[in-house]
């Protein structure tokens, strides 16, 4: 069965720490997505990857950065932790131009509390 | 229904009946839509998919539904269950070269034994 795993499904961090969140799919993906998800908003962009070392700002990536250094793996980091990015985190994977069966694969989902 | 941008509706139905999720989207380029399933805790789930050249597309008691005309998508679930119960949400994608998706805010299904 292919698979997105998110490293952490619960995480609560102090405000100011340095947080990394994992994101590793099986599936050969060349796409791999970070999304946060709040309650009345849905799901907003924060980056995407369409290739290992590429990443391109999505709808509100301000506060965060990621890293792709393999193909597999794909890591949103917050770079000081705010109590404002207390949310739950989705990862995403698709193939390029290959959406015609599957969409996005999600891992399912980290909920960041900052304190 | 649903739009993408509005609060999130809510559908409650009773077990065995067919239920209808819609929603309007904006793009007249996208080409390719989803729905998706997402039950509490949990990451969204595909459901089923349909491109701009179909109007209508079946799965497992799912039935997409497209009409580009008034740019609108509906998830019909025949025989609803209470497993059936989550938020619902359709994706769209506009083409082009990056194949992101824009998701609605989602449906929320209850359904009643």
């Amino acid at each position: 069965d292919v698979k997105v795993t998110q490293s952490s499904r619960y995480l609560v961090k102090r405000t100011g720490e340095k947080v990394f969140l994992e994101c590793v799919q099986d599936m050969d993906h060349e796409n791999m997505f970070w999304y946060r998800q709040d309650p009345g908003l849905g799901l907003r962009l924060i980056y995407f990857s369409y290739d290992v070392k590429m990443k391109e700002k999505g709808d509100i990536p301000e506060g965060y950065s990621v890293s792709r250094e393999k193909k597999e793996r794909f890591s949103l980091i917050l770079e000081s932790a705010s109590t404002n990015q207390t949310s739950m985190y989705l990862c995403a994977s698709s193939f390029i131009r290959k959406l015609a069966n599957y969409g996005y694969t999600f891992g399912s989902g980290t909920r960041l509390t900052v304190v | 229904g649903e739009s993408v941008g509005l609060h999130l509706p809510t559908l409650s139905v009773q077990e065995g009946d067919n239920s209808i999720i819609n929603c309007a989207y904006s793009n007249s380029a996208s080409d390719y839509f989803i729905w998706y399933k997402q039950e509490s805790g949990k990451g969204p789930q595909f459901i089923i998919d349909i491109r701009s050249n179909m109007d209508k597309r079946q799965g497992q008691r799912v039935t997409v539904l497209l009409n580009k005309t008034v740019k609108h998508l509906s998830l019909q679930i025949a025989a609803t269950q209470p497993g059936d119960s989550a938020v619902y949400f359709c994706a769209e994608n506009s083409g082009g070269s990056n194949y992101k998706l824009t998701f609605g805010k989602g449906t929320l299904l209850t359904v009643n034994p």
